[in-house]
């Protein structure tokens, strides 16, 4: 059972251009998400969160919107450029303390 | 410089061994975590320590054993157990106390059973 979904296992975009990436999740005790960059045989970089008790948080480039009645998250990246092209991990926590549980992840591919 | 490190990069098994991945890190961090990572799925949970000489399993725990008697180091053991043991194997530190604590990964340990 899944408790964290990302349905889009890819996305491509064009440099510049603002990329969505989208995650839901089922358990209504998740209470703090996170979104990790990964590239290929490394191990994944934290890149920005965000509590329940907010609906949107920044930092440069990036940034999380969290709809709870919807049990919804999406990270914005704008503008999008070639490095940005890695594997994006949604994760979340809240019922276990700070075990993570992790989507699948998408892989996103900044054209230029 | 603080970090995990995890030892070797990549690691090849016969079948019927066991094997031992090592995981350090000096960031001072209380919770240590073992995730595996195949092609196209997330990271799923092996074991992870709250503290030292206490440890838990996790969602995939089977074939698989851990100890914690540093607070610095969280090795993972893959015994022949473990039915399908060809993995990227990925080692993680956090704070546990307060919640909401990100987890810093290291670099992984690519792990190959011939």
């Amino acid at each position: 059972d899944q408790q964290v979904k990302q349905n889009s296992p890819s996305l491509s975009v064009q440099e510049g251009r603002i990329s969505i990436l989208n995650c839901d999740y089922t358990n209504s005790m998740f209470d703090y998400f996170l979104w990790y960059k990964k590239y290929p045989a490394e191990g994944p970089t934290f890149l920005i969160s965000i509590s329940s008790i907010k609906d949107k948080n920044e930092d440069g480039r990036f940034t999380v919107f969290l709809n709870k009645s919807a049990k919804h998250l999406s990270l914005h990246i704008v503008p999008s450029q070639p490095g940005d092209s890695a594997v994006y991990f949604c994760a979340a926590s809240g019922e276990y303390g700070n075990k993570l549980v992790f989507g699948a992840g998408t892989i996103l591919r900044v054209k230029s | 410089d603080g970090g995990i490190t995890q030892s070797p990069k990549y690691l090849f098994r016969k079948e019927g061994q066991n094997v031992t991945l090592s995981c350090e890190q000096n960031l001072n961090h209380d919770a240590m975590y073992w995730y595996r990572q195949d092609p196209g799925q997330g990271l799923r949970l092996i074991y992870y320590s709250q503290i030292v000489n206490d440890f838990q399993k996790g969602d995939i725990a089977e074939g698989y054993s851990v100890s914690r008697e540093k607070k610095e180091s969280f090795p993972l053991t893959v015994t022949s157990a473990q039915k399908n043991p060809t993995a990227f194997y990925l080692c993680a530190s956090s704070m546990w106390q307060g919640g909401n604590n990100e987890q810093f990964f290291g670099p992984g340990t690519r792990l190959t059973v011939l």
